[in-house]
């Protein structure tokens, strides 16, 4: 069954510092996303990506946040200096059309000390 | 993702009998939903969905009932099992829109 992946499973950094989080969505899905759940709270959008632009963001996702599709295969998203408030869980999505299932990753846990 | 320590609403039940999660959705332009199981370190995964043109679809032990008129949308799990233990989240989006909109998601426990 095809899956989203997505890596590391758990990441440590220090505040300030850039982290990478890469996920590599269904192969014949065209619509991404990068979903974030901080620890005991419900899952928060953060963007959708479709022809290589973003359609969508929250408000969440400010100046310090970008996404790429640097490749066929691969969706990253980068945090540029990471703040202890973006410790999370961040979820990649993926989905056919709008409005259909999305397929989510395991999740990157992002903790930032 | 790990959901400890949030106050969700838990709903205990016992292996065997039918559960019934409930939420409450805030957009009347939604028009699709589905519900998403999530267990502890993982990723939300796709249970059911349903469109705003039905108000119910049935699946493998799982129902899903929308109500319009009362954004309302409720999800039915028969013959509980222990494996169903989880937190169950809906959500919803505008059919246009690609991002779904999360509930707060409700904690089922299922207790031998």
């Amino acid at each position: 069954e095809p899956e989203v992946t997505q890596t590391p499973s758990h990441q440590v950094t220090q505040m300030g510092q850039e982290v990478i989080l890469r996920c590599v969505p269904i192969s014949n899905h065209l619509y991404f996303y990068w979903y974030r759940q901080i620890l005991g709270q419900k899952v928060e959008f953060l963007v959708s990506f479709y022809n290589n632009e973003i359609s969508e963001k929250s408000e969440i996702f400010d100046d310090q946040f970008s996404v790429e599709r640097p490749d066929g295969s691969n969706f990253t998203l980068k945090i540029r200096s990471t703040k202890l408030e973006d410790s999370a869980m961040y979820f990649c999505a993926s989905t056919k059309n709008p409005g259909t299932e999305a397929f989510f990753g395991q999740g990157t846990r992002l903790t930032v000390v | 993702g790990e959901n400890v320590g949030l106050h969700l609403p838990t709903l205990s039940v016992q292996e065997g009998d039918n559960s019934i999660i409930n939420c409450a959705y805030s957009n009347s332009a939604s028009d699709y939903f589905i519900w998403y199981k999530q267990e502890s370190g993982k990723g939300p995964q796709f249970i059911i969905d349903i469109r705003s043109n039905m108000d119910k679809r049935q699946g493998q032990r799982v129902t899903v009932l929308l109500n319009k008129t009362v954004k309302h949308l409720s999800l039915q799990i028969a013959a509980t099992q222990p494996g169903d233990s989880a937190v169950y989240f809906c959500a919803e989006t505008p059919g246009t829109a690609s991002k779904l909109t999360f509930g707060t998601g409700t904690r089922l426990q299922v207790t031998l």
